[in-house]
């Protein structure tokens, strides 16, 4: 069946430093893979999202690029803030039926000023 | 804007009572979705809907069941609550479409069964 892998948390960094979470997945067919980020006391919000190979999402400064080769999503920031401060899961869904959504475990990533 | 609220932010049951955890989203899709929330488990589905009436179980259903009278409102039901039904729980929605593939999730409503 589907499932995602993500690196272990929890990620402690300092504001401005380079941010990494690891995602790789296992699926059948072409999956959509997302990350999605949790903040403190909230629901999830969708952060981005890729629907084919070699598709780059972004958004408020986060990047991920769907790599099938790696069968990887991978999360990148450049200049993390405090404000980034949440729990973040990345998750897939398949390319047909009810398309539910499989989350990998969340990282929970604090950012000290 | 798309809304998905839940009935409760938190709640504190006990051991054997029926609860009902209630979704409503005012978007009109026709898929929705209940999941359960742990620490280093990720989100795990419970059961979803694609419309009225109709549901399907998700990976962990047991002691768990659902209903879905109108489209905007997806109940979760726990028959006997039981201590290891202790968690967070999501709503999610989501249009119809195989392009339209992102869920829209409520705040969460935080159960704590005595």
């Amino acid at each position: 069946g589907n499932s995602v892998t993500q690196m272990e948390g929890p990620v402690t960094l300092s504001e401005e430093a380079f941010l990494t979470i690891n995602c790789t997945y296992t699926a059948t067919g072409y999956p959509s893979l997302f990350w999605y980020v949790q903040y403190p006391g909230e629901g999830l919000q969708l952060l981005l999202k890729a629907t084919k190979a070699d598709d780059k999402g972004s958004n408020k400064g986060f990047e991920a690029t769907y790599r099938k080769e790696t069968t990887s999503f991978h999360l990148e920031k450049g200049s993390v803030q405090v404000s980034d401060s949440a729990v973040y899961f990345c998750a897939l869904t398949s390319s047909w039926g009810a398309q539910k959504l499989v989350f990998g475990q969340g990282t929970r990533l604090t950012i000290n000023p | 804007d798309v809304k998905v609220t839940q009935s409760s932010r938190y709640l504190v049951k006990r051991t054997g009572e029926k609860v009902f955890l209630e979704c409503v989203q005012d978007m009109d899709h026709e898929n929705m979705f209940w999941y359960r929330q742990d620490p280093g488990l990720g989100l795990r589905l419970i059961y979803f809907s694609y419309d009225v009436k109709m549901k399907e179980k998700g990976d962990i259903p047991e002691g768990y069941s659902v209903s879905r009278e109108k489209k905007e409102r997806f109940s979760l039901i726990l028959e006997s609550a039981s201590t290891n039904q202790t968690s967070m729980y999501l709503c999610a929605s989501r249009p119809p479409g195989l392009s339209n593939n992102e869920q829209f999730f409520g705040p969460g409503t935080r159960l704590t069964v005595l």
